[in-house]
């Protein structure tokens, strides 16, 4: 596609309950990111996808989060047993890694996860 | 590990007036350095980047950057500030992908919010 596409836009989930996050990226862009924003602060490193490497998985805050991608395309960002601090906003970008061009991000819009 | 420091989580500046944005970066070894501008509830969207060529980085919208070294710092300004422009700038550093540390992860300061005064 022409951007990047998370959805949905916005969760609204039950504290216990486990939730699944998407991310389309541009076609074509081999690396993949998830960040999360909280209110008020800068974003966090989650997880990083490459190619067919290994995840780069250091920024996962617990062992509830966890995130998938098939080759080089979706991926999903689960949080299972959600809790309240997990409310945030998650972005996911990519980018291509290729020459000097491609080290800039796209991002997508994020969703916004509230947990009650 | 990389750090980013922005300084000043909120700016405020009269309409038509200089804009300045500071960062600094920490890192032995020149990272590539960005610039991140995020409108209420959308996505960051990249304004310029450092990539190690010219120092003085051209973005979008009328922005720019100067990448010092002695300084460690990747300063966003703007001649004269537009009402458009209100919202949250992040600066970004990751390692130069080809000095061998291995490392994509693009570490993000916390963020400054510019406000624009008519």
């Amino acid at each position: 596609g022409a951007g990047v596409s998370q959805s949905p836009s916005n969760k609204v989930t039950e504290k216990g309950k486990d939730v699944e996050l998407r991310c389309d990226p541009i076609s074509g862009h081999t690396a993949l990111y998830w960040y999360r924003q909280r209110l008020g602060q800068g974003l966090e490193f989650l997880i990083y996808f490459q190619g067919n490497s290994a995840p780069d998985k250091s920024g996962l805050p617990s062992d509830r989060f966890s995130a998938e991608r098939t080759g080089e395309s979706v991926s999903t960002l689960t949080i299972q047993r959600t809790q309240q601090e997990d409310s945030a906003v998650y972005l996911c970008a990519s980018s291509l890694e290729v020459g000097v061009s491609g080290y800039g991000y796209t991002f997508g819009s994020g969703t916004r996860l509230t947990v009650v | 590990a990389q750090s980013v420091t922005q300084l000043g989580s909120h700016v405020s500046v009269s309409e038509g007036a200089l804009v300045l944005l500071r960062c600094n970066y920490s890192s032995s070894v020149p990272p590539y350095l960005f610039w991140y501008v995020q409108y209420p509830n959308q996505g960051l969207q990249l304004l310029l980047k450092y990539t190690s060529a010219a120092t003085l980085v051209k973005g979008i919208n009328g922005f720019e950057a100067e990448f010092k070294k002695s300084e460690t710092s990747f300063h966003l300004t703007k001649p004269s500030a537009h009402m458009s422009d209100a919202a949250e700038y992040f600066c970004a550093a990751r390692e130069d992908p080809y000095s061998g540390a291995g490392s994509y992860q693009l570490t993000f300061g916390k963020g400054t919010k510019l406000s624009v005064i008519p």
